[in-house]
């Protein structure tokens, strides 16, 4: 089963929009990842949290991780057409030499 | 840099037939690791190998093999393709384990008629 899930399944927003996706996990984790997903493509790594992380910016990406809930978000700021794709967070399990993807969380900014 | 490199990139096998998926990497990567993405669904893993000469078991081995005889070369094969191998495969390659992040190919899309 997968490791990671993510809500919602789906968002649909307005240019200019933020936007915020949430990521759930079950067991102790090293660090975790988002990656995003353009139709047809390969993944490509956005963002990397360690555990002992609370918070993380690039650009205009924020990603937040609470390991008392086993949770995280990343947020999208002023959203643009381009970020339209899927999200997927990714953790490093302790217990394991890899990681473990969740569903993902398909974007859509209008235009 | 090419970095990940998959080929070929869409294959139509008919049911039994075999075929090998090829991935190469130009980063020096020790780890290596082939998923597949089915609609609506994340990444399985397959196989995966943490360096040259070693292959493992991922979540979804059944009916696929590995080798991966060179650093940076990780091949994919199904030795009788079934309808429920059709998907999407992806390689991707890391500096070491999940400690780093991955780097992925475009992708192979393969149909299993």
């Amino acid at each position: 089963s997968q490791q990671g899930e993510e809500d919602p399944q789906a968002l649909s927003i307005q240019e200019g929009e933020n936007a915020t996706m949430n990521c759930s996990y079950k067991t102790s984790i090293n660090n975790l990842q988002w990656y995003r997903q353009n139709s047809g493509r390969g993944l490509v790594h956005l963002i990397l949290i360690r555990s002992n992380e609370r918070e993380k910016h690039s650009g205009r990406l924020r990603v937040t991780l609470d390991t008392s809930k086993k949770s995280s978000s990343l947020l999208i700021t002023a959203s643009r057409a381009a970020d339209t794709a899927s999200y997927f967070c990714a953790t490093d399990e302790t217990s394991g030499s890899r990681l473990t993807f969740g569903e993902g969380t398909q974007l859509t900014v209008n235009p | 840099n090419a970095g990940v490199t998959q080929t070929p990139k869409f294959r139509v096998l008919k049911t039994g037939q075999s075929m090998t998926l090829l991935c190469a990497q130009d980063m020096n990567h020790e780890y290596m690791y082939w998923y597949r993405q089915d609609p609506g669904m994340g990444l399985r893993l397959i196989h995966y190998s943490v360096g040259e000469g070693t292959t493992a078991k991922g979540e979804v081995p059944d009916g696929y093999n590995v080798s991966r005889l060179k650093k940076q070369n990780f091949l994919l094969g199904l030795e009788s393709a079934a309808p429920s191998q059709t998907s999407v495969y992806f390689c991707a390659s890391s500096r070491t384990s999940g400690r780093h992040e991955q780097y992925f190919g475009p992708g192979t899309r393969l149909t299993v008629t």
